[in-house]
């Protein structure tokens, strides 16, 4: 089957730790995104990829970091630097350039900082 | 900047009768997306709008994009139970480093019996 999985689905952390939150696709997408949602609200654009090696921050990218090494993969660390980070995180991806921009959401990762 | 804003943002409605969801975004572009959430739940893909007057229909919703007017509509038509859903739509920009979606806020849905 051809998917986004995301894990773990809960989280937990002290604050002051960084995490790193994992996003694979098998679906040979090149673009790679995470989003950010609060309780009630839209979704915010945290970073997102277009290619391998190549990544760009979005609206809220403020104490996170990303990587792209690979097509399938596309990591999120949340740094002790990020003021509020319990959320709920979900990675999408989509064929990418030149092509219908429709994106693919994975399950998602609660994250709760206490 | 663009912002995407959808209105109700709360609808209550009761199960039999229509309603109609909008979302107006503010610069130009001819892509748009709904998606539907589920509480606790990730986003699922409903409609892709990518062309001016497009209207598209999958059971009670129905979606069409006025990109002139910069307005988008969900319209659903004698509601049940099962559409009770966060609804959002997404409008695609182009960047010099690719593309990427805004979303609106999205209209919270409860259907009663």
């Amino acid at each position: 089957d051809g998917g986004i999985t995301q894990s773990p689905k809960y989280l937990f952390r002290k604050e002051g730790q960084n995490v790193t939150l994992s996003c694979e696709q098998n679906l040979n997408h090149d673009a790679m995104y995470w989003y950010r949602q609060d309780p009630g609200q839209g979704l915010r654009l945290i970073y997102y990829s277009q290619i391998v090696n190549d990544f760009q921050k979005g609206d809220i990218a403020e104490g996170y970091s990303v990587s792209r090494e690979k097509k399938e993969s596309f990591p999120l660390t949340v740094t002790s630097a990020q003021k509020n980070p319990t959320a709920f995180y979900l990675c999408a991806s989509s064929r990418g350039r030149d092509k219908v921009h429709e994106q693919y959401f994975g399950p998602g990762t609660r994250l709760t900082v206490t | 900047e663009l912002k995407v804003e959808q209105n109700p943002l709360f609808l209550s409605m009761q199960e039999g009768k229509n309603y109609t969801i909008y979302c107006n975004y503010s610069t130009t572009s001819d892509r748009l997306y709904w998606y539907r959430q589920d509480p606790g739940k990730s986003l699922e893909s409903l409609f892709v709008l990518l062309s001016n007057g497009v209207v598209k229909q999958e059971g009670r919703l129905m979606a069409s994009l006025d990109t002139k007017a910069r307005l988008s509509t969900l319209h659903i038509t004698a509601a049940v139970h099962d559409l009770s859903a966060t609804y959002f739509c997404a409008v695609d920009i182009w960047e010099t480093s690719g593309s990427r979606l805004t979303f609106g806020e999205g209209t919270q849905l409860t259907v009663n019996p």
